[in-house]
């Protein structure tokens, strides 16, 4: 298996553009993270998805902040209007059991983002 | 008080030392997770445990649920064990993680 698959590997853009980062996870997981990575802050989590609901998203940091997962192997970070502050590093994970139930999380290479 | 903590936050050893990272928690967890982060950027899962130890080559990792308490260590330690060690506490009520800060390793040759 490829592992975890994030596209792009660096964005860059300005201020108030949208950004679109691509998540596909390891084929037979049914659970997906997203999480963001500062000096600042270290890793957060941001959402997490089991069987494409959303099961807790009280870490995104703002309506600015959306994701989806239309089906089991594709899900989006959508940031609408970028700023500055979004400038991390964020990271997809994906494990195969249920959300209450622990299992090894398997992390994607990341997406280096930058607003300027 | 973050709800996950580590320590050391820096650690520097020779080639050959064994090392131990700690990590203390204060929530209610389901599993506690150690992360190897490379120079690189990209990060592994080591450990995913609920209780007792695990040992995978050179690494053990521990736990001690009473005392929400968990170590890793590595033995004969090598420079390529350098990386970023991070511990995280999925709670018991679904599963999120809580990370700590991370300790950054360095191991001399």
């Amino acid at each position: 298996d490829a592992g975890v698959i994030q596209s792009p590997r660096h964005e860059v853009t300005e201020m108030g553009q949208e950004v679109t980062l691509r998540c596909k996870p390891i084929s037979g997981h049914n659970s997906l993270f997203w999480y963001r990575q500062t000096m600042m802050r270290g890793l957060e989590l941001l959402i997490y998805f089991n069987n494409n609901v959303p099961i807790d998203d009280s870490g995104m940091p703002e309506d600015r902040f959306s994701a989806k997962m239309p089906n089991a192997s594709f899900s989006t970070l959508k940031i609408q209007p970028s700023e500055p502050r979004d400038s991390a590093v964020y990271f997809c994970a994906s494990s195969s059991l249920g959300p209450y139930n622990t299992d090894t999380q398997y992390f994607g290479p990341g997406t280096r983002l930058t607003v300027l | 008080k973050n709800e996950v903590e580590q320590s050391p936050q820096n650690l520097t050893a020779q080639e050959g030392e064994f090392i131990t990272i700690n990590c203390s928690y204060s929530v209610g967890i389901s599993a506690l997770h150690w992360l190897q982060q490379h120079p690189g950027g990209g990060i592994v899962s080591l450990f995913m445990l609920s209780s007792g130890k695990k040992k995978h080559g050179r690494l053990i990792a521990t736990i001690n649920i009473q005392e929400k308490h968990s170590s890793l260590h590595i033995t004969a330690s090598h420079p390529r064990d350098s990386a970023v060690y991070i511990c995280a506490a999925q709670e018991t009520s679904g599963s999120r993680l809580t990370f700590g800060e991370g300790t950054q390793l360095t191991v001399n040759p």
